[in-house]
């Protein structure tokens, strides 16, 4: 098991930028494609988007004029951006490790709640 | 994108009980279905991949079968700890799409 840990702020404001770390151990930063996840309270599960180990990112085109995701190998660590938000961003954020991009989720974080309000 | 349609949405369950869901895409995607346990406060779990590919350490009582459109997870003989949140999810094509999820009361 692949442990991850996201990180970032609690709360943010309505329009500004949302940016989450998700925090990898440093023998697995090269081995998998990295994919943040989100769920609003009591719903189902959104793919926002994957990064690889090489940086190429891939986004859901439903989000993706709002979506920068990073790598950086040197801190064994990957990002999520995602600007203008409004109250239906907010939502549990998880990390997730998978072995290339079109395979099954293999590895969550615990996830961290990202609420959105003035 | 590809649609995944759960169903039941909600099952009230009793223990020893056998349960399938059902999961049905809009297109076909083979056999690149997988099933998730996602219980309270807790993140997702992977149970099944490939429709039917076990997991390490997942109970035997937790099986898969399908491809195509159509799949299902079947639990046999239920315990207490089966109470949560099951989705499926489709890795055929981009973008990753999940099933609306179904919920299991116990």
């Amino acid at each position: 098991q692949v442990r991850l840990l996201e990180s970032g702020p609690g709360l943010v404001k309505p329009s500004e930028t949302l940016s989450l770390t998700c925090g990898v151990p440093p023998a697995s930063i090269s081995s998998y494609y990295w994919s943040w996840i989100r769920q609003p309270p009591g719903k189902g599960l959104e793919w926002i988007g994957y990064i690889s180990n090489s940086g190429s990112a891939t986004y859901n085109p439903s989000l993706k004029s709002r979506v920068t995701m990073s790598v950086d190998t040197s801190k064994s660590q990957f990002s999520l951006k995602l600007t203008s938000v409004t109250a239906a961003d907010t939502a549990v954020f998880y990390c997730v490790g998978h072995v290339a991009g079109l395979r099954p989720m293999d590895h969550w974080g615990r996830g961290t709640l990202v609420i959105v309000s003035s | 994108e590809i649609v995944l349609t759960q169903s039941p949405d909600f099952q009230s369950v009793t223990p020893r009980e056998k349960v399938t869901i059902t999961c049905r895409a809009s297109q076909t995607i083979g056999s690149s279905l997988h099933w998730y346990q996602q219980k309270p406060d807790q993140s997702p779990k992977l149970l099944i991949k490939y429709a039917s590919q076990s997991i390490s350490g997942v109970p035997s009582r937790f099986s898969g079968a399908g491809s195509g459109t159509d799949f299902t997870l079947t639990i046999n003989s239920l315990e207490a700890e089966d109470a949560a949140t099951y989705y499926c999810h489709q890795s055929g094509a981009l973008p990753h799409t999940f099933g609306q999820g179904t919920k299991l009361e116990i």
